[in-house]
């Protein structure tokens, strides 16, 4: 089955610094990403998507990077804020169309 | 609210009780999905439905879970005779697209966390 796993469980950084967080997937075949940020007694909230056919994409202070090669997602957040600090998780849509989650990054913003 | 809702937000049940957790999606979306999450874990998989009919339950764990969407709207997940491993938070997802489209965003509600004691 598919699996999808990080690299780091935990993430600390000042505020105002750049984040980066990794994610290593194992279904070559899986076709679309996505991440996800969780606070605390909500439920996963979609910050951004990308498709296998492509390698980078960009959102507001976020930007998605695919590496297929070496099955590796990076999240990486401009500028952290405070508002940031959350659980992430990066998800890919297997062979069976349903999502399969990472066990998450907690990503904490020192002031 | 135009978010998915779910109730109740906290169980706690007896272990050997019946328990049944309740997801209205955004209105229009076809694609349902029924997630567990264990403490300090990801969502896991439980099972899909396009409208109505379920097309995939095999992220459920045992014979006591079931989950229904009769109307391809409200959609429940019963659990019989829960057990203390059943303790989780129960998250439904709802989507305006069909599984396997090509983008094919999730809306998640807050969840429905049960204590099994």
């Amino acid at each position: 089955g598919e699996s999808v796993g990080l690299h780091l469980p935990t993430l600390s950084v000042q505020e105002g610094d750049n984040s980066i967080i990794n994610c290593a997937y194992s279904n070559s075949a899986s076709d679309y990403f996505i991440w996800y940020k969780q606070e605390s007694g909500k439920g996963p909230q979609f910050i951004i998507d990308i498709r296998s056919n492509m390698d980078k994409r960009q959102g507001q202070r976020v930007t998605v990077l695919l590496n297929k090669t070496v099955k590796h997602l990076s999240l990486q957040i401009a500028a952290t804020q405070p508002g940031d600090s959350a659980v992430y998780f990066c998800a890919e849509r297997g062979s069976g169309n349903q999502f399969y989650f990472g066990t998450g990054t907690s990503l904490t913003v020192i002031p | 609210g135009a978010g998915v809702s779910q109730s109740p937000r906290y169980k706690v049940a007896k272990r050997g009780q019946d328990v049944a957790l309740r997801c209205d999606p955004i209105s229009g979306h076809v694609s349902l999905f029924w997630y567990q999450q264990a403490l300090g874990q990801g969502p896991e998989f439980l099972t899909y439905f396009q409208n109505e009919a379920q097309l995939d339950k095999s992220g459920l764990p045992s014979d006591r879970f079931f989950a229904e969407r009769p109307e391809g709207s409200v959609s429940t997940l019963k659990i019989q005779r829960t057990e203390r491993g059943d303790s989780a938070v129960y998250l439904c997802a709802s989507s305006p697209e069909p599984a396997g489209a090509a983008t094919g965003e999730l809306f998640f509600g807050e969840g429905s966390r049960l204590t099994v004691l």
